[in-house]
């Protein structure tokens, strides 16, 4: 499987923007770029996804290398319901549609 | 539409007895998926269906643990024999089945002490 490498933790101030940082050095031509995020005792949701190109959506956006072998979240302006461990996730469309997350970054959000 | 839903929420056991557990996904999702949490870590893939089929287990899922979607609705979970390790978040999420790079939806989980 594909290995994603987060940094442990990220500290932000709310109203900020946050550039969450994904290593996929190992990526192949069909793995997928996923991210999702799990707040406090909740499951996880879904945030964003993409193959190539940069994609925004109304949650976040993501800006994926030219040589896709690196990733950034980007939360626009950081609130304190964003504090999270976002985890980003490999996905290879021959695995079938199992999620194979990592230890995540967690993220906290200062007033 | 109101998600997915778990039952229970939280579990407490004795090491040696079974437990069930039961997910209900979003209606009309044909895709079901079981995945377990420890603290601090990210959730791990157990076992997952396409409808009533169980189309791939983890090798986590030893045999004490069982999984089952009888009529391709609800799903169970099933753990025979309980053990300390067993301790953790089961969380079951579900999709619509039509892309394997679809949004999976999670439930709130369970949560399982075993004593």
């Amino acid at each position: 499987d594909a290995k994603t490498t987060q940094p442990n933790s990220m500290e932000s101030n709310e109203e900020e923007p946050v550039h969450l940082p994904c290593n996929h050095s190992t990526i192949s031509g069909t793995d997928y770029i996923h991210w999702y995020r799990q707040l406090p005792s909740q499951g996880p949701e879904y945030v964003i996804h993409g193959l190539t190109s940069n994609v925004n959506n109304r949650m976040a956006s993501l800006a994926i290398a030219e040589d896709r072998k690196s990733s950034t979240l980007i939360l626009h302006r950081a609130t304190l319901r964003d504090a999270a461990v976002y985890y980003c996730i490999l996905r290879d469309v021959r695995q079938g549609g199992k999620l194979i997350f990592g230890q995540g970054t967690e993220l906290s959000v200062k007033p | 539409d109101t998600g997915v839903s778990q039952d229970p929420r939280h579990k407490i056991t004795k090491r040696g007895q079974n437990v069930t557990f039961r997910c209900d996904p979003i209606s009309e999702h044909n895709r079901l998926y079981w995945y377990r949490q420890t603290l601090g870590q990210g959730p791990e893939f157990l076992t997952y269906f396409q409808n009533e089929a169980q189309l791939e287990k983890s090798r986590l899922l030893s045999d004490r643990f069982s999984a089952e979607r009888p009529k391709g609705s609800f799903s169970t979970l099933e753990i025979q024999r309980t053990e300390q390790g067993d301790s953790a978040m089961y969380l079951c999420a579900s999709s619509p089945g039509d892309s394997f790079q679809e949004t999976q939806y999670f439930g709130p989980g369970t949560r399982l002490l075993v004593l």
